[in-house]
C-alpha cells in the first residue's frame, strides 16, 4: 500500500544550522509529493511541492526534490531562522487518497 | 480571499454522544476533504467530496461517522455514537480541482475530546 515514513523529532537547531528532515515513500504507480508546514497556533499549509521524478520543489529557502530511484523527498534549508520553528509533514498524493508522514517537529533557537 | 472556515474550534463530549463538525471550504472549490489527526500522528483522510458527491471514504468508519456535502459547498462530518479513540482533530480541507498535484488549503480544525 501506499504511507509515507519521515524523520521523527523533535528537532532542534541553533539559527543559520542547516536543516534535514528525511522522507520516504511507497507507492504504486507516480505520485505527487508534498510539504506541509504547521506554525505554532495555525492551520496546515502548503510549503512545496513535487508532481514527477526529479522535480525540485522550492519555497521560504526550502527545497526538496522528488527521488524515484530513492524513494524519497527530504527537506532541506541551508540556513534556518527562529521563525521557521514549525512542525513539517511529508506527504504524497495519488489522486484519491492522500497520505502524510507523522510529522516532525523544529526548533530553532537564537 | 477568505480561508476555510470551522466550526465549532473545541469541543468536549462523553463517550456516547453526538457530535457534528461543520465546513465551508474556499469559494469556488470544487473537492472538500475531511481529516482525523490524533496527537502525535499525521492527518489520515477520512473521506473526500467532488462537489456534493463522494469521492473516496474508504477510510471512514461508517458505523459511527458520517458526512454530507449536499448543495456542493459547506459540508458537515458526525460522529455518532462518540467513543474515546474518537479524540483528535478533526480538519477539513478543499483544492479547486480533485487533481493529483492540487494544493490542498487546510482549515484551523475542530479539536475533540471525548470524556
Amino acid at each position: 500500500g501506499n504511507s509515507v515514513t519521515q524523520m521523527e523529532g523533535p528537532v532542534t537547531l541553533s539559527e543559520e544550522a542547516f536543516l534535514t528532515i528525511n522522507c520516504t515513500y511507497t507507492a504504486t504507480g507516480y505520485p505527487s509529493l508534498f510539504w506541509y508546514v504547521q506554525y505554532p497556533g495555525e492551520g496546515l499549509q502548503l510549503l512545496l511541492k513535487a508532481t514527477k521524478a526529479d522535480d525540485k520543489g522550492s519555497n521560504k529557502g526550502f527545497e526538496a526534490t522528488y527521488r524515484k530511484e530513492t524513494t524519497s523527498f527530504h527537506l532541506e534549508k541551508g540556513s534556518v531562522q527562529v521563525s521557521d520553528s514549525a512542525v513539517y509533514f511529508c506527504a504524497l498524493s495519488t489522486g484519491n487518497q492522500f497520505y502524510f508522514g507523522t510529522g516532525t517537529s523544529l526548533t530553532v533557537i537564537p | 480571499e477568505a480561508g476555510v472556515a470551522q466550526s465549532p474550534r473545541y469541543k468536549i463530549i462523553e463517550k456516547r454522544q453526538s457530535v457534528a463538525f461543520w465546513c465551508n471550504p474556499i469559494s469556488g472549490h470544487a473537492t472538500l476533504y475531511w481529516y482525523q489527526q490524533i496527537l502525535g500522528q499525521g492527518p489520515k483522510l477520512l473521506i473526500q467530496f467532488q462537489n456534493n458527491g463522494v469521492v473516496d471514504d474508504s477510510q471512514l468508519p461508517k458505523d459511527r461517522f458520517s458526512a454530507e456535502r449536499l448543495k456542493g459547498v459547506d459540508s458537515t462530518l458526525k460522529i455518532q455514537p462518540a467513543k474515546l479513540e474518537d479524540s483528535a482533530v478533526y480538519l477539513c480541507a478543499s483544492s479547486f480541482q480533485r487533481g493529483q498535484a492540487d494544493t490542498q488549503y487546510f482549515g484551523p480544525g475542530t479539536r475533540l475530546t471525548v470524556l
